[in-house]
């Protein structure tokens, strides 16, 4: 059982590039969402889905889209990297239902020169 | 929206030692997490505990939701106890985490 599968782990762009990482479950998951961590912060939210076709923006959405278009895959897609954009992002899932613990990717360090 | 302060920012032990974190959040809440960052980066699960007291191990977790706090028990701690500490709440919806800003934990041999 993979659980939550992010690609790549590190990546470095210059400012001005767009990409997009990779968020994969296969617990079957209707909850999913991104986060971004700074240094000596905890996390952020940056958007979530609570289905397929459903997203919504979370504390520090700008600068980045996302999509659900299966339950298993939920991408996050920078537009127009900046530097201050450089942080590690995480992807998380859970079932959805009061009492339900969420579960981390093992994250997506991203570099912006 | 609900603020999560964590006490202390920094801890520095020696192996054996034991050791209580403290997470405050400023609204009752009726879920709360723990998670450990290890220090390459990725964050484990460690209690599920809106209210009560629950044990795995040597880590135990209590919450007292109606005085909006949870404490985390380390007891005998190891080296590879070492990492960052973290509470969250669910807010607004049961897929969004509040985090607080981390517990950073370092076991000496």
């Amino acid at each position: 059982n993979a659980g939550v599968t992010q690609t790549p782990k590190f990546q470095v762009l210059k400012t001005g590039q767009s990409m997009t990482l990779q968020c994969a479950q296969d617990m079957n998951h209707e909850y999913m969402s991104w986060y971004r961590q700074d240094p000596g912060m905890g996390l952020r939210l940056i958007h979530y889905s609570v289905g397929a076709g459903i997203t919504d923006q979370g504390e520090v959405p700008n600068g980045y889209n996302v999509s659900r278009s299966t339950t298993e895959d939920f991408p996050l897609r920078l537009l127009s990297a900046a530097p201050s954009q450089t942080s590690v992002y995480f992807c998380a899932s859970n079932d959805g239902g009061s009492g339900q613990p969420q579960h981390f990717g093992d994250g997506t360090r991203l570099s912006i020169l | 929206g609900i603020q999560v302060e964590q006490s202390p920012p920094d801890l520095i032990l020696q192996e054996g030692a034991n050791s209580t974190l403290r997470c405050n959040f400023s609204d009752s809440v009726n879920n709360l997490q723990w998670f450990h960052q290890n220090p390459w980066g990725q964050l484990i699960n460690l209690f599920y505990i809106p209210s009560g007291t629950k044990q795995n191990g040597r880590l135990s977790a209590t919450t007292v939701a109606t005085e909006r706090y949870s404490l985390l028990y380390i007891s005998s701690s190891q080296t590879t106890d070492s990492g960052v500490y973290f509470c969250a709440t669910y807010s607004g919806g049961y897929n969004k985490l509040i985090f607080g800003a981390g517990t950073r934990l370092a076991v000496h041999p």
